[in-house]
């Protein structure tokens, strides 16, 4: 059984520039969160998804927009990059159930630089 | 608004001893807490949770944490540490919103365990 997948490993940009990251969930999971997590930093809540529609949202900027498709796989999409946005990009995945305390699975993480 | 704090940067302790990792939480409700462990370029692996029940709650690895309402406390301990124990450690609290849900991490404990 794979668990949570993310793409690209590693991605390096330039400044303006855009990106887009990839997550697919453990399987059986309908649910997918994303968080930022700078360097010596804990993860910082992004976004969550649900049936394709975004249900929760953390303090990030219009900048950063995602998407769930109908296999519950996710992208996350920055515009604009500034610097401030290097980082470790984590995925989550979870089962929802109209529950709040399932645990969630993660995946490895795209490191993302912008130059 | 909910809160997780960790106050202890770093934690050091000698292999075959007993460890702990402190956090605190602020919620409006009643908690969801969790421990999660990340290892270096990885991903976070889940530990255990607290919903609801019994104030002591075992996890993954021989760990476990102690729930205390009257501290709003939440600590990780294990009775005897390994060197393979050695990693960054995170308490979060789930805030459960409207359709969805947010995890809020803490800034993270780096456990040293030394042979």
């Amino acid at each position: 059984d794979a668990g949570v997948t993310q793409s690209p490993t590693h991605l390096i940009k330039t400044r303006g520039q855009q990106v887009t990251l990839r997550c697919s969930p453990k399987s059986g999971h309908d649910t997918v969160s994303w968080y930022q997590q700078a360097l010596g930093q804990g993860p910082q809540f992004i976004f969550q998804y649900y049936e394709e529609e975004e249900r929760q949202r953390g303090n990030f900027p219009d900048r950063f927009s995602g998407h769930q498709f109908p296999n519950y796989s996710s992208e996350l999409n920055v515009n604009a990059l500034l610097l401030g946005d290097s980082a470790l990009y984590l995925c989550a995945s979870s089962l929802y159930l109209g529950t709040a305390y399932n645990e969630q699975f993660f995946g490895p993480g795209t490191r993302l630089t912008v130059l | 608004a909910q809160s997780v704090a960790q106050p202890e940067d770093q934690v050091n302790v000698a292999e075959g001893n007993p460890l702990t990792v402190k956090c605190t939480y602020s919620v409006s409700g009643n908690p969801y807490l969790f421990w999660y462990v990340q290892y270096p370029n990885r991903g976070l692996q889940f530990l255990l949770k607290y919903i609801t029940g019994d104030n002591l709650v075992k996890g993954s690895y021989g760990f476990e944490a102690e729930f205390n309402k009257s501290q709003t406390s939440f600590h990780l301990k294990k009775p005897s540490a390994l060197v393979s124990d050695s990693a960054l450690y995170f308490c979060a609290v789930r805030d459960k919103g409207t359709g969805g849900f947010k995890t809020i991490f803490g800034a993270g404990t780096r456990l040293f365990v030394k042979a």
